[in-house]
């Protein structure tokens, strides 16, 4: 079955840590991108990547690095520079930038 | 400036009636598309309907039709009697182009919808 495939689940960072969170897809889109989701709030975007080797900083980048070396994968790290990285994170890809977003199931990141 | 408005936090309706959840936007992008999400307890991202901007009829999908008065930038949600199932979060969304021919998808903060039975 085609999808978007988010891992862990659950993830726990550490003071000072670096932490990369995982999302694969096979559904052949090209565009991905990253939300940030805090209690209670809505989808904030942090990046997003229209082709491979390309992307673009969202609302929310600070603290935060994306690569796109692969059309599937698109993995995002949290940096020790993100001083408040507790959220839920939702990885998600479209056909094309703008069209409708298919997502994961999110992983939810905690700071031990 | 919020690029989507949802200003229902929360929202109550008895099962089997019509509930409107409100969206408003604003964009100064003329070609741009409208979205609904629902996120049940459990945090998947269910699509549920798309209106774009040059569409002359307003968007059907089941139960949800999404009332488009494109002079007002509003966009909100009707659902059609209201089922035990329908409670959860609803995220409206806005697609709108950038320089350099990105395009890119802003969500509001969401209204909880919760169905009595």
């Amino acid at each position: 079955d085609g999808g978007i495939t988010q891992s862990p689940k659950y993830l726990f960072r550490k003071e000072g840590q670096n932490v990369t969170l995982s999302c694969e897809q096979n559904l052949n889109h090209d565009a991905m991108y990253w939300y940030r989701q805090d209690p209670g709030q809505g989808l904030r975007l942090i990046y997003y990547s229209q082709i491979v080797n390309d992307f673009q900083k969202g609302d929310i980048a600070e603290g935060y690095s994306v690569s796109r070396e692969k059309k599937e994968s698109f993995p995002l790290t949290v940096t020790s520079a993100q001083k408040n990285p507790t959220a839920f994170y939702l990885c998600a890809s479209s056909m094309g930038t703008g069209e409708k977003l298919f997502f994961g199931s999110g992983t939810q990141l905690s700071v031990l | 400036a919020q690029k989507i408005t949802q200003t229902q936090p929360g929202m109550f309706v008895q099962e089997k009636e019509a509930v409107t959840l409100d969206c408003t936007y604003d964009t100064s992008d003329p070609s741009y598309g409208l979205f609904w999400y629902k996120q049940p307890s459990s945090g998947e991202m269910i699509f549920l309907i798309y209106q774009g901007s040059y569409d002359q009829q307003n968007a059907t999908e089941g139960r949800y039709s999404l009332n488009f008065q494109k002079a007002r930038k509003s966009a909100n949600l009707v659902i059609s009697a209201s089922q035990l199932g329908d409670s959860a979060m609803y995220f409206c969304a806005m697609r709108e182009r950038y320089s350099g021919g990105y395009q890119k998808v802003t969500f509001g903060t969401g209204t909880k919808l919760q169905v009595i039975p």
